[in-house]
C-alpha cells in the first residue's frame, strides 16, 4: 500500500496560517494527492486534491512540489473549528482510500 | 443539498449477533463505499457499490456483506459479530465510480460489540 509521512501533531494560533506537510515519496505519475480531515468522532471531510499543479478552493490551498514527492496543505486563517486530524493520502486507486495516522492539528486561541 | 446520512448512529450488540447498517448517499450520487475505522488499523476499505453491483471488495471475511438498492441507498451486514468488529463504520458516496471522483463521507455508525 502507498504510504505517506506526516508529523503526528502541530499547533497553530487562531487566525494564523496552518501549514501541514506530507511526504509521499512513493507516489506514481498518475496518482492524485488527497487531503481529508476528521474531527473527533465524525466522518472524514474532503478538503482538496491535486495532481501536479497547486490547487486552491474555499477551504484550503495545496502546494505540490515539482517532483511530487511532498505536498503542503495550507489553511490560510485557522479557526478553532479547524482543530482536527488531517490526512494526506494517495494510492493506486482513489476508490479505496487508506488513511495513515495523520496530523493532529490543534488551533490555539 | 443534504449530505450522506447513516443510520443508526450508535449500536450495541453482543458477540454472535448480526447487524445491518444503512447509508443514504448524497442526492445524485450513485456510488457508495463502506469503510471500517478502528484506532489500531485506521481506515480500511470494505467494499464499493455502483448500480446495485459490488465493484470492489477489501480484505474482509465473508461475514461482511453489503448491497445497494435501485435508489442508490446501501446497506451493509455483519453476521456472527466478534469483539474485534467494534469500530466506526463509514459510508462514502460519489457521483460515479470514476477513478478520481471525490468521495464524501457520512458521520458513521459506531458499533460496539460486547
Amino acid at each position: 500500500d502507498a504510504k505517506t509521512t506526516q508529523p503526528p501533531s502541530m499547533d497553530c494560533a487562531e487566525g494564523r496560517a496552518a501549514n501541514l506537510p506530507c511526504n509521499h515519496s512513493t507516489i506514481s505519475g498518475n496518482e492524485y494527492v488527497y487531503w481529508y480531515r476528521q474531527i473527533h468522532s465524525q466522518g472524514p471531510q474532503y478538503i482538496i486534491h491535486g495532481l501536479k499543479n497547486n490547487e486552491t478552493n474555499e477551504m484550503a490551498s495545496l502546494i505540490i512540489t515539482e517532483d511530487r514527492k511532498s505536498s503542503t496543505l495550507i489553511l490560510p486563517h485557522a479557526t478553532l473549528r479547524d482543530t482536527a486530524v488531517y490526512y494526506c493520502l494517495h494510492g493506486g486507486s482513489a476508490r479505496q482510500l487508506t488513511f495513515g495516522s495523520g496530523t493532529q492539528l490543534t488551533v490555539l486561541p | 443539498k443534504a449530505g450522506v446520512t447513516q443510520t443508526p448512529r450508535y449500536l450495541i450488540k453482543t458477540r454472535g449477533q448480526q447487524v445491518t447498517l444503512s447509508c443514504s448517499p448524497i442526492s445524485g450520487h450513485r456510488s457508495v463505499s463502506w469503510y471500517q475505522q478502528t484506532p489500531g488499523q485506521g481506515l480500511q476499505f470494505l467494499f464499493e457499490y455502483f448500480s446495485e453491483t459490488q465493484r470492489n471488495k477489501g480484505n474482509f471475511p465473508g461475514r461482511f456483506s453489503g448491497r445497494q438498492f435501485s435508489n442508490s441507498r446501501s446497506e451493509m451486514n455483519v453476521s456472527t459479530l466478534e469483539l474485534g468488529d467494534s469500530a466506526l463504520y463509514l459510508c462514502a458516496s460519489s457521483i460515479s465510480p470514476r477513478e478520481q471522483e471525490t468521495q464524501y463521507f457520512g458521520p458513521g455508525t459506531r458499533l460496539l460489540v460486547l
